[in-house]
């Protein structure tokens, strides 16, 4: 069964360092989403894109977020300073339509110290 | 700020019995997800319901999206020890890309 990929699956970093967590979603699907869980704290969503374009952000995706999708298969996200709250699990997901099809990759799990 | 509350929070019950876990908003959606997650990995989709008062069937597991469209139910039929796991609810409105996350009801049922 087709699946979203996600490196690394733990991640630890310096405050202030910059991280890149990655994903390869499902190869036919044209929606991309991050989504993390803070531990013992529900999903939240973070952004979505779409068309090679940002169709969605919520308030915790400021500045120091970013998403790319360099080569037509991975789908990048990128803290640029990172904080100790910064610390979760990043999902990255991809579907087929804006409602059907939804697959979660196994998520990073970031630790910043 | 839209909130989807879940009951219940936790659910310890013996293999073969029937449960319903529900899902609850103020907020009207387009469209409501299901979803199984367990330690340490992503939410895997069960279901998606779009339509209000739909009913659909996954082998034990039915779900139900209310006429309003506001609220959700998952009803399972003899439970067994498999369907131990965080059941979570999301719901996205019309015109937005994002699922908003229920609380979750943590299942446990045991042998």
């Amino acid at each position: 069964e087709p699946e979203v990929t996600q490196t690394p699956s733990h991640q630890v970093t310096q405050m202030g360092q910059e991280v890149i967590l990655r994903c390869v979603p499902i190869s036919n699907h044209l929606y991309f989403y991050w989504y993390r869980q803070i531990l013992g704290q529900k999903v939240e969503f973070l952004v979505s894109f779409y068309n090679n374009e940002i169709s969605e952000k919520s308030e915790i995706f400021d500045d120091q977020f970013s998403v790319e999708r360099p080569d037509g298969s991975n789908f990048t996200l990128k803290i640029r300073s990172t904080k100790l709250e910064d610390s979760a699990m990043y999902f990255c997901a991809s579907s087929t339509t804006h409602y059907y099809g939804y697959t979660f990759g196994s998520g990073t799990r970031l630790t910043v110290v | 700020t839209q909130l989807l509350e879940q009951s219940p929070q936790f659910l310890s019950i013996q293999e073969g019995e029937n449960l319903t876990v529900y899902c609850n908003s103020s907020s009207v959606f387009s469209s409501l997800q299901w979803y199984r997650q367990e330690p340490g990995e992503g939410p895997v989709l069960l279901v998606t319901v779009v339509t209000g008062g739909e009913v659909k069937k996954l082998k034990r597991l039915t779900f139900q999206f209310g006429d309003a469209r506001k609220d959700s139910s998952l009803h399972i039929t003899a439970a067994q020890t498999g369907d131990t796991g965080l059941y979570l609810c999301a719901g996205a409105s019309s015109g937005t890309y994002k699922y908003i996350f229920g609380t979750g009801t943590r299942l446990k049922v045991l042998a």
